[in-house]
């Protein structure tokens, strides 16, 4: 199953918004509101954004929230802090797994 | 708390085998499907292989199909991943999950590197 596509880089300044797009099929990301975000810091594992498209877990910030569109998914990050900066994955769960290429954050 | 936590991974030569482990704790294990993750250096994640929280349904990427093998031991509350025939494109990261119950992986761990290599 082919990847989804992400952008490979974005970035943006303090206290700016950013958003980072996740496109698949009808297939993955079109099929089910299972797409889930994560995020992930340098030699870092994964960590759960987003789950069910747009819904936070426990102790996320505020700043983070995700919506879908037909076949794609997109995370919204506001309020931009430095701590933000790291590599970003959305992933779909619709019978099989696949995650997007990733996508790099940079706080200007 | 919960936590995950791999071992086995290493240096290991083309064509030979090696046998990643996955100890969960902080949870009722075998209530939960779980997957294996990997992630080639400077690369994205790329899902590996499932298995059901009975063991019963195994699921592969077609990459490593019929080259590793998912399994688990739930009296022993841990995952495990066989892999033969190691390629040089299996050098990897990898990181056992815990699938949640909304499709989402909410509990990683720390991963383990194996780099396949003469």
């Amino acid at each position: 199953q082919s990847a989804l596509t992400q952008p490979a880089s974005v970035s943006g300044s303090p206290g700016q918004s950013i958003t980072i797009s996740c496109t698949g099929t009808s297939s993955d990301v079109g099929r089910y509101n299972l797409v889930s975000w994560y995020q992930q810091h340098p030699g870092k594992a994964p960590k759960l954004m987003i789950y069910e498209g747009s819904k936070r877990p426990s102790g996320v910030s505020n700043r983070f929230s995700g919506s879908k569109s037909g076949n794609t998914a997109s995370l919204t990050i506001s309020g931009l802090q430095a701590e933000d900066e790291a590599d970003y994955y959305c992933c779909s769960y619709a019978g099989t797994v696949v995650f997007g290429g990733g996508t790099k954050l940079t706080v200007l | 708390q919960v936590q995950l936590v791999e071992s086995g991974g290493g240096v290991v030569q083309p064509g030979r085998s090696l046998r990643l482990s996955c100890a969960a704790s902080g949870f009722t294990f075998n209530n939960y499907e779980m997957h294996w993750v990997r992630q080639a250096p400077g690369k994205g994640l790329l899902w590996v292989a499932a298995i059901s929280y009975d063991g019963s349904n195994k699921y592969y990427a077609d990459s490593v199909k019929g080259q590793f093998t998912i399994s688990r031991d739930n009296s022993k509350s841990t995952l495990y991943l066989q892999m033969n025939s190691l390629r040089g494109e299996d050098t990897a990261v990898y990181y056992c999950a815990r699938l949640g119950a909304r499709g989402d992986f909410d509990y990683w761990g720390q991963g383990t590197l194996v780099t396949v290599s003469s």
